[in-house]
């Protein structure tokens, strides 16, 4: 099936710094991504759509400023948390789309980033 | 907005029991789908249910639709401990975007 690939797996970072996590699609094009957030025991709440070749749209409450989105390419999406703070810190995953046409899969989901921000 | 709500929050069996998982959805499902997620890691999809009274399995588990499409089940046969973990059932509000809106997670455990 589709494989999509986040790095890095887990990340520890200063406060103030900024830190970039890559998805990648690796055997499929996605024009679009998705990436969500998931605090300890929570579930996963979706933060913003990435779409290539445009801006990325963000759900509200989440601020672009501080988390960059840029689809550079159709198998390229990155997060860039920018000046993170401790309460930054949590599990980002991405996700792309399955293939939409014929039948309906599933979205294909990254191993996901755990970012902890010392 | 379309939310989901899972019960139980968590359940703790023994192996070898079998178990049921509920998922409530606030608006008619168009894509229910099913994920297992071991806390920090990806997720793993289960099944995706898309009719009303729609059935499917894979090894030992089960998941149902209901046929107003507003609830969903996963049940497990016979559980193991490699069952254990957190099940998460998500919806698809924009019929086709894959842009999931997730129900608030079961945390499985079991008891050997």
């Amino acid at each position: 099936g589709a494989v999509v690939s986040q790095h890095p797996s887990r990340v520890i970072c200063k406060s103030g710094t900024s830190v970039k996590i890559e998805c990648r699609s690796l055997d499929f094009q996605a024009t679009t991504m998705f990436w969500y957030r998931q605090f300890p025991k929570q579930s996963l709440m979706l933060m913003a759509t990435s779409n290539e070749g445009s801006k990325a749209t963000y759900e509200q409450g989440v601020e672009k400023d501080k988390f960059l989105i840029n689809h550079a390419s159709l198998t390229l999406s990155t997060l860039t948390v920018t000046s993170a703070h401790p309460e930054d810190s949590s599990f980002y995953i991405c996700s792309a789309p399955g293939v939409v046409g014929v039948g309906h899969t599933e979205a294909f989901f990254g191993q996901g980033t755990r970012l902890t921000v010392v | 907005s379309q939310e989901l709500e899972q019960s139980p929050q968590s359940l703790i069996v023994q192996e070898g029991k079998n178990l049921t998982i509920n998922c409530t959805s606030s608006k008619t499902l168009y894509g229910l789908y099913w994920y297992k997620q071991k806390y920090g890691e990806g997720l793993i999809f289960l099944m995706m249910l898309q009719k009303g009274g729609e059935e499917k399995s894979h090894e030992k588990i089960t998941a149902k639709l209901d046929e107003k499409k507003q609830q969903s089940s996963l049940h497990i046969t016979a559980s193991q401990p490699s069952h254990a973990g957190i099940y998460l059932c998500g919806a698809d509000p924009l019929q086709g975007a894959q842009k999931l809106v997730f129900g608030q997670g079961t945390r499985l455990t079991i008891n050997p």
